[in-house]
């Protein structure tokens, strides 16, 4: 199965501030690759898909790059609502695997 | 508006079985990838599961061979069996659902929690 290196597993941060999360896959893995959002006892949401692809309604703050075994989350100024834990998922073949998380918290 | 309710989670003994079931609304099952995810308490998400439109099925290591994803098309429901059940099985289950614009997992249900403990 395609391992998916998530980093930093946690990290503290200012509303305003600029949050880059990234997600390493242990062999390419083209651009099969989603970023969900995860807020306590809910459901994921999804934000980005096919790597860089905006899901619709979600605001432009986020953006997503990377093709092959390196892909990046970026969050281009922290809102409230954005604190939350955050996953990547590799959909290039199954059985699929997510990333360990990365949970944004408040500086 | 699509919509996905999951139903049969509760406390089971180690070694038993659990159906899960998840009806969905505002599309047809049989449409879209079918999936289900788990999350054990406290900790991150684990891809379990896969039914294709056209029928394929696919299961993490973990559960291969105990698990089986399977849908009823004139219920509009999606299904997961859950046989030798163990400890580590103990998750929330999410029932989760594709697009026509993505094979990712965008719309979710609200999940169902199943305990496995004697």
């Amino acid at each position: 199965a395609i391992q998916m290196t998530q980093s930093p597993s946690s990290l503290s941060a200012s509303v305003g501030d600029r949050v880059t999360i990234t997600c390493r896959a242990s062999q390419g893995i083209r651009n099969d690759l989603g970023w969900y959002q995860q807020k306590p006892g809910k459901a994921p949401k999804l934000l980005i898909y096919a790597a860089s692809s905006l899901q619709s309604g979600v605001p432009s703050r986020f953006s997503g790059s990377g093709s092959g075994t390196d892909f990046t989350l970026t969050i281009s100024s922290l809102q409230p609502e954005d604190f939350a834990t955050y996953y990547c998922l590799q959909d290039y073949n199954y059985p699929g695997t997510f990333g360990q998380g990365t949970k944004v918290e408040i500086k | 508006e699509v919509q996905l309710v999951e139903s049969g989670g509760g406390l089971v003994q180690p070694g038993g079985s659990l159906r899960l079931s998840c009806a969905a609304s505002g599309f047809t099952v049989s449409s879209n990838y079918m999936s289900w995810v788990r999350q054990a308490p406290g900790k991150g998400l684990e891809w379990v599961s896969v039914i294709y439109s056209g029928g394929s099925t696919y299961y993490a290591d973990s559960v291969k061979g105990r698990f089986t994803i399977s849908r009823d098309n004139s219920k509009n429901t999606l299904y997961l069996q859950m046989n030798s059940l163990r400890a580590e099985d103990t998750a929330v289950y999410y029932c989760a659902s594709a697009d026509a614009v993505t094979t990712l997992n965008r719309y979710w249900g609200q999940g169902t929690l199943v305990t496995v403990s004697s």
